[in-house]
């Protein structure tokens, strides 16, 4: 069974540029969830995507915005960049959601702004 | 927020003595998990404990919760240098639909 599927892994944007990020979770999975970690602040949940609807959002300006497509795959877009962008951004999947049980991480696309 | 503090921030042992790794927080929950981190990589799920249990193995992990303190240990006997990595809890809030929440975790470097 393969497992969550991010893309791309790495990639470099300047101030101002946007950028769109992919995750493909592992088959029947039905719920991605987005995080942003960085050295200083840890784990930061973003979103929660289920059947196309977004059920959780974190605190995070309107600038992040995602969507999830009919066959669960995700995307995470990031307007008009700012160098605090700069960060992992993990994708996890589950079978019925976040606090029923295990996520399954992808390895993570590193955002790199200058 | 209900986030899950890890304690130690950095751990450093030998190879082959145990490593102990706490968790707080703040409100009642439904479970608890353990994650793993090697540096720059995805997480990878360890264990859950639910709230109605007190103690649970896997392997070489301990994981112990005590409701009443709002706090769980993860043990690692006769650690191994590939635990080298950072290790995070993260918890629920105990009802509904909310996300999980990650502590900042702690990172183990096993010497060899």
């Amino acid at each position: 069974k393969a497992g969550v599927t991010q893309t791309p892994r790495y990639l470099i944007k300047t101030r101002g540029q946007q950028v769109t990020l992919s995750c493909s979770p592992i088959s029947g999975h039905r719920s991605v969830s987005w995080y942003q970690q960085t050295p200083g602040q840890g784990l930061q949940f973003l979103f929660e995507y289920f059947s196309e609807t977004q059920r959780n959002k974190g605190n995070f300006p309107g600038r992040f915005s995602g969507r999830q497509f009919s066959n669960s795959r995700s995307e995470m877009n990031v307007s008009t960049l700012e160098l605090g962008d700069s960060a992992l951004y993990l994708c996890a999947s589950s079978l019925l959601g976040q606090n029923t049980g295990e996520l399954f991480f992808g390895e993570g696309s590193r955002l790199t702004v200058l | 927020s209900q986030q899950g503090e890890e304690d130690p921030q950095a751990l450093s042992i030998q190879e082959g003595e145990n490593a102990t790794m706490n968790c707080s927080y703040k409100t009642s929950i439904n479970n608890l998990q353990w994650y793993r981190q090697n540096s720059g990589r995805g997480l990878v799920h360890l264990i859950l404990i639910r709230s109605n249990e007190r103690e649970k193995h896997s392997g070489r992990l301990r994981v112990t919760l005590d409701t009443s303190k709002k706090s769980s240990s993860l043990l690692i006997t006769a650690s191994r240098a590939a635990d080298t990595a950072s290790y995070f809890c993260a918890t629920d809030a105990g009802q509904g639909n909310t996300p999980l929440v990650f502590g900042k975790g702690t990172r183990l470097s096993v010497i060899a």
